[in-house]
């Protein structure tokens, strides 16, 4: 199970939006609608932030908004704050399995 | 409110095993499954496996193998992750996470804190 390609650094100014891809094959992430996305702030665990492509849940402020097309999905994050940098993770399901992308570190600069 | 309470650090040799628990409580707890993910120094997360806590169904990811065993303990709302033969590079933080109870899935909406696992001669 290979994982999931994201590019390892994005960057964005206060304010501004930024989208994170993430991209698999037809296998997990364009075959099934059960993407979720994952922040983690250095020596803590991940926290939920989108599941089933792009249901929020409760609590999860309504800047951040993923979507799906094809075998890439994305997290963009509006409205970009200093707290926001941190390190997202997408991850899908693979048919009995689940598999984690690389990680992406988000600046903002 | 919803809790997982892992246990805590641990130091192992190489070849030796680590059995990780991951104490649930705020939920009932057969209603859903435990994921187990690992993520080495400045690495990534890493996928181990699932395991139901309805019907103790497993999933693996295909590196662990037979190499390590998810249980749980539904009289003590605990999940149990062992890892066997260690190596170095088995050192990470291993957490447990909230899962839905059917199959393996990819929404983990509660985490345990992680347990550090060292792998050292």
């Amino acid at each position: 199970q290979s994982a999931l390609t994201q590019p390892r650094s994005v960057s964005g100014s206060p304010g501004q939006s930024v989208t994170i891809s993430c991209t698999g094959t037809s296998s997990d992430v364009g075959g099934y609608n059960y993407v979720s996305w994952y922040q983690q702030h250095p020596g803590k665990a991940p926290k939920l932030m989108i599941y089933d492509v792009s249901k929020r849940p409760s609590g999860v402020p309504d800047r951040f908004s993923a979507s799906k097309s094809g075998n890439t999905a994305s997290l963009t994050i509006s409205g970009l704050q200093a707290e926001d940098e941190v390190d997202y993770y997408c991850c899908s399901y693979v048919g009995s399995y689940a598999v984690f992308g690389g990680g992406t570190k988000l600046t903002v600069l | 409110q919803v809790q997982l309470v892992q246990s805590g650090a641990e130091v192992k040799k190489p070849g030796a095993s680590v059995k990780v628990s991951c104490k649930a409580s705020g939920y009932t707890f057969t209603s859903y499954g435990i994921s187990w993910v690992r993520q080495a120094p400045g690495q990534g997360l890493e996928w181990m496996g699932w395991i139901s806590a309805y019907n103790g169904n497993t999933n693996y990811a295909q590196k662990f193998q037979g190499r390590v065993t998810m249980t749980t303990d539904t009289s003590t709302s605990t999940a149990y992750m062992e890892l066997r033969s260690l190596r170095s590079d088995d050192t990470a933080v291993y957490y447990c996470a909230r899962a839905i109870a059917a199959r393996p899935s990819p929404n983990f909406d509660y985490w345990g804190q992680g347990t550090l696992v060292t792998v050292s001669s």
